[in-house]
């Protein structure tokens, strides 16, 4: 069955340290996406990919990059943690057409204190 | 850029009844149109995804209905029953073949016994 697995599903941090979220898929699609997820904004879109090695800055990049090493894997990474950085991350993978259809993992919750 | 605007924030319906959900949108040009359902601590799962040039599609007790006209897409659960008590989101694709999802803010429904 297709997946998309993310790790850690809990992490606090403190602020001004590193936090890495991963995200593996199995869906074998070449577009995968960070959203971040808080109360009164829906989703939002932090980067996306579109296949190995690339790496797109979504509407709020700030704070926050991102590594995508082979079609499976794509990590998150915030250099500086910040309390305003607390929140549910989500990744998603899909297909390239972007036929709306996309596959989501059960997030990831951070907590910066 | 495209908006969308998702209403109401929270609906509460008794069992049986129907609950309808909201979206408008602003680009004309939009290509793909979905429905996600997010239950309690888990990802987003797709419910439904039309094209443009579908005006209705029904599946399983729901239907969606867009109305390019007016820039309206709406999700109707008829019959609802409490193990759709979750968020829903609504999800556009500005463009045929674009990379992009734009969320809706959600909806929180709660089906009462």
């Amino acid at each position: 069955e297709a997946a998309v697995t993310q790790s850690p599903r809990n992490k606090v941090a403190v602020t001004g340290g590193k936090v890495t979220l991963s995200c593996n898929q199995t869906n074998n699609h070449n577009n995968m996406y960070w959203y971040r997820q808080d109360t009164g904004h829906g989703l939002r879109l932090i980067h996306y990919s579109y296949g190995a090695g690339s790496t797109e800055k979504g509407d709020i990049p700030d704070g926050y990059k991102a590594s995508r090493p082979s079609q499976e894997n794509f990590s998150l990474i915030l250099e500086l943690a910040t309390p305003s950085q607390t929140s549910v991350y989500f990744c998603a993978s899909g297909d390239a057409q972007a036929t709306g259809q996309l596959y989501f993992g059960e997030g990831s919750k951070l907590t910066v204190l | 850029g495209e908006q969308v605007e998702q209403r109401p924030p929270h609906l509460s319906v008794r069992e049986g009844d129907s609950a309808i959900i909201i979206c408008t949108y602003t680009d004309s040009a939009t290509a793909y149109f979905s429905w996600y359902k997010q239950e309690a601590g888990a990802g987003l799962q797709l419910l439904m995804s039309v094209l443009s040039n579908v005006d209705r599609k029904e599946e399983q007790g729901l239907t969606v209905l867009l109305n390019k006209k007016d820039k309206r897409l709406s999700l109707n659960l008829t019959a609802a029953h409490p193990g759709d008590s979750a968020v829903y989101f609504c999800a556009v694709s500005p463009s045929s073949g674009s990379w992009q999802l734009i969320f809706g803010s959600g909806t929180q429904l709660t089906v009462m016994p």
